[in-house]
């Protein structure tokens, strides 16, 4: 099993780029979660899919975020336009039921350092 | 200056010897949870769980234990190795789907 998979694993861009994160969750794992992590506030979960569908996108800083997961194998993270203070870590999670008493599986992350 | 950002509490161990780490959890509804390992530059790895009805759990080097009583959660990893470097995050489900994250122990293992 290839485990969560994340693309690209860098990313610098310049303020004002859009910037798309992907993932490609474990095969068979329907519960999909972004997190961002940072120095200041640590991991945080930016939103959660189950079955392709968004349940809970309160984590999303603001509108210039966006996520999608057009299938059970691929999932967006899209910024848009980026600021510097959206450089962090972002990773990407699965699980294989709705989420409860059920480990994630994280993805290695996306670094993403926006000037 | 002064650093901002988050300070991770630090665990310096010698290599050999047990390690302990603490997790201090805020929601007494809280019935899962789960200890992560992150090493520099990788993701987040599952370590150990355990349900609310335990009060310990013992993997393979590893045992955790949890006090419901006064909130607390603590990691015990057996005969410390240097692989063992990295930081440590207690996690607590706060609702069906969703992990609250500590802040992390950086665990340092010496020669």
């Amino acid at each position: 099993d290839a485990g969560v998979i994340q693309s690209p694993r860098h990313e610098v861009t310049e303020m004002g780029q859009e910037v798309t994160l992907r993932c490609k969750p474990i095969s068979g794992h329907n519960s999909l979660f972004w997190y961002r992590q940072t120095m200041m506030r640590g991991l945080e979960l930016l939103i959660y899919f189950n079955n392709n569908v968004p349940i809970d996108d309160s984590g999303m800083p603001e509108d210039r975020f966006s996520a999608k997961m057009p299938n059970a194998s691929f999932s967006t993270l899209k910024i848009q336009p980026s600021e510097p203070r959206d450089s962090a870590v972002y990773f990407c999670a699965s699980s294989s039921l709705a989420g409860l008493f059920n480990e994630q599986f994280f993805g290695p992350g996306t670094r993403l350092t926006v000037l | 200056g002064e650093s901002v950002g988050l300070h991770l509490p630090t665990l310096s161990v010698q290599e050999g010897d047990n390690s302990i780490i603490n997790c201090a959890y805020s929601n007494s509804a809280s019935d899962y949870f789960i200890w992560y390992k992150q090493e520099s530059g990788k993701g987040p790895q599952f370590i150990i769980d355990i349900r609310s009805n335990m009060d310990k759990r013992q993997g393979q080097r590893v045992t955790v234990l949890l006090n419901k009583t006064v909130k607390h959660l603590s990691l015990q990893i057996a005969a410390t190795q240097p692989g063992d470097s990295a930081v440590y995050f207690c996690a607590e489900n706060i609702d069906d789907y969703k992990l609250s994250f500590g802040a992390g122990t950086t665990v340092t293992v010496r020669a």
